[in-house]
């Protein structure tokens, strides 16, 4: 069980908006700690999507964009296109860890 | 040019050792925070563990999972992290990623780039 819960799979029609979340504690996103956002493609390895909260990447179209409030974090895929899907994952740090840790993923699907 | 490239996967059997590498290039090592991730076949990213730099004493951490088993060192001579692994068990069974720490404040990071993963089967 992850310690940032993310919603196993989310889905939408070309050109729809999706939302993921990303829920976390007051160990981690809860207590300020920044959260980042990672696509992975399927057989390749994670890529950056947004990191500190809300900033992308030069490369990562602005259809990305990402957001914080309390202990709750969320990605907001707009305009999907089919080359959208793939897993993404959260990530933060947990204070009473002391580890970075990160979400389930979710499965972004494409219908 | 891919900045970070793992090596040394490969089947191993419970209870075994085998250390990975994680050679870097295109960027400068010696002030680098590197970390390992995992991700065991169909699941999610677990995070390993992390050596800093030098300035920093090549300060270590590690996840719960693999404290007392994996050790993380670093020869900034030859810019390569190593990830060596003990009493191996299957749940151990992943493919591992090396990355490095991105940001001013460790706790804040994010992990980029990535290397292309090495796969370790911890299999009798």
């Amino acid at each position: 069980q992850s310690v940032l819960t993310q919603p196993p799979s989310v889905s939408g029609a070309p050109g729809q908006r999706v939302t993921i979340t990303c829920t976390g504690s007051r160990s981690n996103i809860g207590a300020d700690y920044d959260v980042n956002w990672y696509q992975q493609l399927p057989g390749t390895a994670p890529k950056v999507l947004i990191y500190g909260n809300n900033n992308r990447p030069s490369g990562v179209p602005d259809r990305f964009s990402g957001s914080k409030s309390g202990a709750s974090a969320s990605l907001a895929i707009t305009g999907l296109q089919a080359e959208d899907e793939a897993d993404y994952y959260c990530q933060s740090f947990d204070s009473r860890l002391s580890a970075w840790v990160f979400g389930g993923g979710t499965k972004v699907t494409v219908l | 040019e891919v900045p970070l490239v793992e090596s040394g996967g490969g089947l191993v059997q419970p209870g075994g050792s085998l250390t990975l590498s994680c050679t870097v290039s295109g960027f400068i090592f010696s002030a680098s925070t590197i970390h390992w991730v995992r991700q065991a076949p169909g699941k999610g990213l677990e995070w390993v563990g992390r050596i800093r730099g030098e300035a920093n004493s090549y300060a270590t951490a590690y996840g719960a999972s693999v404290k007392g088993r994996f050790t993380i060192s670093r020869d900034d001579s030859k810019t390569t992290a190593y990830l060596q692994m003990k009493s191996l068990k299957t749940d151990d069974t992943a493919v591992y990623y090396c990355t490095r720490a991105s940001g001013y404040y460790q706790a804040s990071a994010w992990f980029d780039p990535w290397g292309q993963g090495t796969l370790v089967t911890v299999s009798s």
